[in-house]
C-alpha cells in the first residue's frame, strides 16, 4: 500500500459527459501528479501541484483540469469525453525534498463508451 | 531530461539474479537514475535511485559505470512477484518543488519457474 488514495477505481460513462477523479495523497506530501497510461502512449505525464499551486504541465487536453484543495486532495476533471480518454489514470504524490521519489495510487481505470 | 534505452524484454528464472540494464549516454551531471516498476496494471512502484555511486536497498541493487552513462539494476532472488514492466528514468536532482517522471516503454521482465 503506497499511501496514495485513488476514488473511484472504475468508471464507465458516455462520450461527451463529465467525470471527476479524485486523490488523497499521502500523509504530508504536498506535491500531486496526475498520469494518463493508455495502450497506445504508455505513462504519460498530465500536470503537478504544489501545495494548491500548479507547478508543472505536460500533455494535458484543455478539456481537462486538476486543483488541489487545501487539504492538499486533488481532483482531475476530464469533460467533454472521447473513446480516446479510456485509460488509466494514476495520481502520484512525493515529498518536496525528493520530487522524483514518486509513490503512485492504484489508478482509476476510465472507460469511454 | 535524457533519454534512456532499455530492453524490450528479458527473462529470468526464479531465484536467480535478474540484471536489468539501462543506457543513458546523455545523462548530465545534475540527473540522478531512478528504476520503477508496474506489477500488471497497478500503479507504478519506487525501486530504488542514484547519482554516481552503487545503492542497495532492501528491493534491489543499482550499479552506475563510473562514466554514469549506464546502470544496471540487479534484483538479487527473482520471485515469480518480480514479474513487472521495468522502467529506468533519468531526472534532475535540482528540479526544486517541480519534477515529472518521462516513462520510456520499459523492459518487460519475466519471471518463470
Amino acid at each position: 500500500d503506497s499511501g496514495v488514495t485513488q476514488t473511484p477505481k472504475h468508471l464507465i460513462t458516455a462520450t461527451g459527459q463529465r467525470v471527476t477523479l479524485r486523490c488523497s495523497p499521502r500523509s504530508g506530501d504536498l506535491s500531486v501528479y496526475w498520469y494518463q497510461q493508455s495502450l497506445d502512449q504508455g505513462l504519460q505525464f498530465l500536470i503537478q501541484y504544489y501545495n494548491g499551486e500548479e507547478r508543472a504541465k505536460g500533455n494535458i487536453l484543455e478539456r481537462f483540469s486538476a486543483q488541489q484543495f487545501p487539504d492538499l486532495h486533488s481532483e482531475l476533471n476530464l469533460s467533454s469525453l472521447e473513446l480516446g480518454d479510456s485509460a488509466l489514470y494514476f495520481c502520484a504524490s512525493s515529498v518536496e525534498s525528493l520530487p522524483s521519489v514518486q509513490y503512485f495510487g492504484a489508478g482509476t481505470r476510465l472507460s469511454v463508451l | 531530461d535524457a533519454k534512456t534505452t532499455q530492453p524490450t524484454s528479458m527473462d529470468c528464472a526464479e531465484g536467480r539474479a535478474a540484471n536489468l540494464p539501462c543506457n543513458h549516454s546523455t545523462i548530465s551531471g545534475n540527473e540522478y537514475v531512478y528504476w520503477y516498476r508496474q506489477i500488471h496494471s497497478q500503479g507504478p512502484q519506487y525501486i530504488i535511485h542514484g547519482l554516481k555511486n552503487n545503492e542497495t536497498n532492501e528491493m534491489a541493487s543499482l550499479i552506475i559505470t563510473e562514466d554514469r552513462k549506464s546502470s544496471t539494476l540487479i534484483l538479487p532472488h527473482a520471485t515469480l512477484r518480480d514479474t513487472a514492466v521495468y522502467y529506468c528514468i533519468v531526472s534532475p536532482r535540482d528540479t526544486g518543488t517541480a519534477s515529472k517522471l518521462t516513462f520510456g516503454t520499459g523492459t518487460r521482465l519475466q519471471v518463470t519457474l
